[in-house]
């Protein structure tokens, strides 16, 4: 079956720190990977998605990052944190863009203060 | 910017009553319309897929139909329980799109 992962849980930094989160997905090849974010009061924001090894698409322009540099592996990282950073993060996989439900990890509590 | 839209933003229910929730969107494109419950400290999970217009779909007490044409899915909830509340959440797929989410439902259901 099918499990996916994604850590840290949680995760509390300063501004203008870095930052990794990782996520993995077991038991499918291929498949397409997503960062979402919920931010307080607000939906769940598509910032990423991958439908193969080196190709990300950014859906918001901001000073996050992605990377997938192995087929069931997705990062997203920052190279300097803002306040507004902070958020829910959840990492979600598909067989497909279309009509393939997503599979949540999760997700990871990031505070910048 | 793709906008999808829930409504209303919050509710609350007693034990026993059936209720409905409202997800608009644009419906040039439409490829597919998801929902999916999200519950405090878990993660979300898959409730329906629909592609079709005029798709309905039922798991247990739980049921959505889809209109592609007017650009509506209705989520409905017969006989509440306590366990059924979440955060419902409904999102979009256009053609060559990821997911887009709207800000969701959230029930309160009193025992």
């Amino acid at each position: 079956s099918q499990t996916i992962h994604q850590w840290p849980a949680t995760l509390v930094q300063p501004v203008g720190s870095p930052l990794s989160l990782e996520c993995t997905v077991e038991g499918t090849s291929n498949p397409n990977l997503y960062w979402y974010r919920q931010a307080a009061g607000r939906g769940l924001q598509l910032l990423f998605y991958s439908v193969g090894i080196g190709q990300i698409s950014s859906e918001v322009p901001q000073n996050l990052s992605a990377s997938r540099p192995q087929d069931r592996q997705f990062i997203l990282s920052s190279k300097k944190l803002l306040l507004s950073d902070s958020g829910f993060y959840l990492c979600a996989w598909s067989e497909g863009l279309g009509t393939g439900e997503l599979f949540f990890g999760e997700g990871s509590r990031l505070t910048v203060l | 910017i793709l906008n999808v839209e829930q409504s209303p933003q919050s509710l609350h229910v007693q034990e026993g009553d059936s209720t409905n929730f409202t997800c608009s969107f644009p419906s040039s494109n439409f490829y597919a319309l998801h929902w999916y419950r999200w519950e405090t400290a878990k993660s979300p999970e898959a409730l329906f897929v629909m592609t079709l217009n005029g798709d309905e779909k039922k798991k247990g007490r739980i049921s959505a139909t889809l209109n592609t044409k007017e650009g509506y899915s209705y989520l409905y909830i017969k006989g509440s329980q306590p366990e059924d509340s979440a955060t419902y959440l409904c999102a979009l797929n256009q053609a060559g799109t990821a997911l887009i989410f709207g800000k969701g439902t959230t029930l309160s259901v009193s025992s």
